[in-house]
């Protein structure tokens, strides 16, 4: 299993640009990489998925350097609502009949300042 | 449409009693199902996931037990809650490479 490591927490400032990087040393082949969001008493919640380079949906942009072995979470112009923990998730596709545990990091806390 | 449904949302409960937390899946078949808890200012800790109807694998030993009584339900119990026991309970559904997640129980025994 692909172990992740990201930083425990971050503080930013209201509309400023947040990345959030984690590490994923022994990713394998066939692993993608996925970021959730959770605020307090919530599941979390998906935002962005990849498997290489970058790529953005309406809320978030993922890069992906070409060795796979870390990813950055891009948060544009954050607000007071951003401030919340967020986890990367590695894990592969299910194959017929196989499980995959899904192991979570600690998760970064970022915290938006007005 | 795919849903995780997980209930009840908080629950209190005495020290020495039992556990039954519940959650199903409707709009799939055949899901991977998996049981976390997070104590407070914690991560995800993942306790139990199953592939299917009565196979349970288990993360963490300790003072819980988890059935796959049919395809898409997936409960987790206690005989006996202890104080540590406490935390927020969260079930996830497994679909492609990641998980949506219920909206949680945040058990407190007292």
């Amino acid at each position: 299993l692909a172990k992740t490591t990201q930083p425990i927490s971050m503080d930013s400032y209201e509309g400023q640009e947040v990345n959030i990087t984690c590490s994923h040393n022994n990713i394998a082949t066939n692993d993608y990489i996925t970021w959730y969001q959770q605020f307090p008493s919530q599941g979390p919640r998906f935002i962005i998925q990849g498997y290489k380079t970058k790529v953005t949906n309406e809320v978030a942009s993922l890069f992906i350097p070409a060795d796979r072995k870390s990813s950055t979470l891009s948060l544009p112009r954050v607000s007071l609502s951003d401030t919340a923990v967020y986890y990367c998730l590695v894990g592969a596709l299910i194959s017929s009949g196989s499980a995959r545990q899904l192991t979570f990091g600690s998760g970064t806390q970022l915290t938006v300042l007005p | 449409s795919q849903t995780i449904h997980q209930w009840p949302a908080t629950l209190v409960q005495p020290v020495g009693s039992p556990l039954s937390l519940e959650c199903t899946v409707e709009g799939t078949s055949n899901p991977n199902l998996y049981w976390y808890r997070q104590a407070a200012g914690r991560g995800l800790q993942l306790l139990f996931y199953s592939v299917g109807i009565g196979q349970i694998s288990s993360e963490v030993p300790q003072n819980l037990s988890a059935s796959r009584p049919q395809d898409r339900q997936f409960i987790l119990s206690s005989k006996k809650l202890l104080l540590s026991d406490s935390g927020f309970y969260l079930c996830a559904w497994r679909r492609g490479v990641g998980a949506f997640f219920g909206q949680g129980t945040r058990l407190t025994v007292v």
